[in-house]
């Protein structure tokens, strides 16, 4: 079955540093590929999408890429602020969208 | 403004006390979603329906039940709850398609706290 493996936290950053959080995949067929945040005591949200392999989502400063030869979509963005510190789960949504598979989540610390 | 609600939003109950959450959306989505979130495993689903009267399983489906008569409202039942099913529940909702759902984010409630003594 469909699986996502996501890398482990907590991730402690200072502020403006480079934030990589790995996510590889598993998949059947042709899914679509999501990244949420959520913040302290609050539902997800989307923060990117890809849909297709080599797609690039982005959002707020954050970027993914949908890497079907290495079953990635890294998520990465150049300078973090505090206002990113919260958890992230990378999910795939399986053909058809009928189910999704989320990752364990990665909560990230960003110190001022 | 569009959103998913959930209620309540906190619940102590006690072994074998059957329980409804209900979630409601205001998006119009025909495909709504239960999931529970616990430490170091994320979410799993636990079921989900692509429209009125259509519902399956997810991946953790087993004590639970869910039931779909109108397109916005998607109750979860816990018709005998146990402790191990003491967990942070979310209710989330997208659209779907002719063509399925797959590219559609979904919008999540701002879940359901429930604790089974």
């Amino acid at each position: 079955g469909n699986s996502v493996t996501q890398m482990e936290g907590p991730v402690t950053l200072s502020e403006e540093a480079f934030l990589t959080i790995n996510c590889t995949y598993t998949a059947t067929g042709y899914p679509s590929l999501f990244w949420y945040v959520q913040y302290p005591g609050e539902g997800l949200q989307l923060l990117l999408k890809a849909t297709k392999a080599d797609d690039k989502g982005s959002n707020k400063g954050f970027e993914a890429t949908y890497r079907k030869e290495t079953t990635s979509f890294h998520l990465e963005k150049g300078s973090v602020q505090v206002s990113d510190s919260a958890v992230y789960f990378c999910a795939l949504r399986g053909t058809g969208g009928f189910k999704t598979i989320f990752g364990a989540g990665t909560r990230l610390f960003v110190k001022a | 403004e569009a959103q998913v609600t959930q209620n309540p939003r906190y619940l102590i109950t006690v072994t074998g006390k059957k329980l409804t959450v209900t979630c409601s959306q205001n998006m119009n989505h025909e495909y709504m979603s239960w999931y529970r979130q616990d430490p170091g495993l994320g979410l799993r689903q636990i079921y989900y329906s692509m429209n009125v009267e259509v519902t399956d399983k997810g991946d953790v489906p087993e004590g639970y039940k869910v039931s779909r008569k109108e397109k916005r409202n998607f109750p979860l039942i816990l018709e005998s709850p146990s402790p191990n099913q003491t967990s942070l529940y979310f209710c989330a909702s997208s659209l779907w398609g002719t063509g399925g759902g797959s590219y559609n984010e979904q919008f999540f409630g701002p879940g359901t706290r429930l604790t089974v003594l």
